[in-house]
């Protein structure tokens, strides 16, 4: 079965840029989704179609995906964007998530 | 606007089947294109795929689990069901559903329950 990977943790500075990884074989080929999942609460949609995001979502969220590597792109993270995030793609019909990655801003 | 609310028992026995209830408002499980999905998440841990059932009745699972997953949809009560037989401890965690919008030939989730915890134990 198809398998995405994730970093377990990123760090970032207030104000910085936040890059979180998604790999996957051919993983371009799919489309991507990306979820924020914050302390005890349910997941949200933050991007979908690998670079669409939802109503209500801060512009500072994107997304990109190419050759075998999902990229979620957070510009100007704020310390409110510290969650765990998700990645997830639907692979021969089955829906399948990454690991999670930790975001921590400090 | 669209809700989704997950309902069942909180403390299973091991071998036992977990029966859960999605109870759906603000779009028809049987309209045009949709899909209601269930994922569950151990504490701590990363999300899992359980199902999806789809508008005409298509289901899918994930292939791991399979053996032991039904899911239905009960469109008189605009709900749907899972069914995850021999329960084990390692089962314990928080299960969502969630919504999948019209999507042609692909699948994500923008709107989810709160999900509800279910703990294995004798």
């Amino acid at each position: 079965s198809y398998v995405v990977t994730q970093p377990l943790s990123v760090s970032v500075s207030p104000g910085h840029t936040a890059t979180i990884l998604c790999s996957g074989d051919a993983l371009g080929g799919k489309y991507v989704s990306w979820y924020q999942q914050k302390a005890g609460q349910s997941p949200l949609l933050v991007i979908y179609q690998d670079t669409k995001r939802p109503s209500g979502v801060p512009e500072r969220f994107s997304g990109s995906n190419s050759g075998n590597t999902a990229t979620l792109t957070i510009s100007g993270t704020q310390t409110l964007d510290e969650a765990d995030y998700f990645c997830q793609v639907w692979d021969s019909g089955t829906v399948v998530f990454g690991g999670g990655t930790k975001l921590t801003v400090l | 606007q669209i809700t989704l609310k997950e309902s069942g028992p909180t403390l299973v026995k091991p071998t036992q089947t977990l029966t859960l209830t999605c109870t759906c408002s603000g779009f028809s499980v049987d309209a045009d294109g949709l899909g209601v999905g269930w994922i569950r998440q151990p504490p701590g841990k990363a999300l899992e795929w359980l199902a999806l059932i789809f508008w005409d009745d298509d289901q899918r699972y994930n292939p791991s689990l399979k053996a032991r997953l039904t899911i239905t949809k009960d469109t008189s009560k605009n709900q749907v069901v899972l069914t995850m037989a021999n329960m084990d401890p390692m089962d314990t965690g928080t299960y969502f559903c969630a919504h999948r919008p019209p999507s042609g030939g692909h699948a994500w989730f923008d709107f989810w329950g709160q999900g509800t915890l279910v703990t294995v134990s004798s």
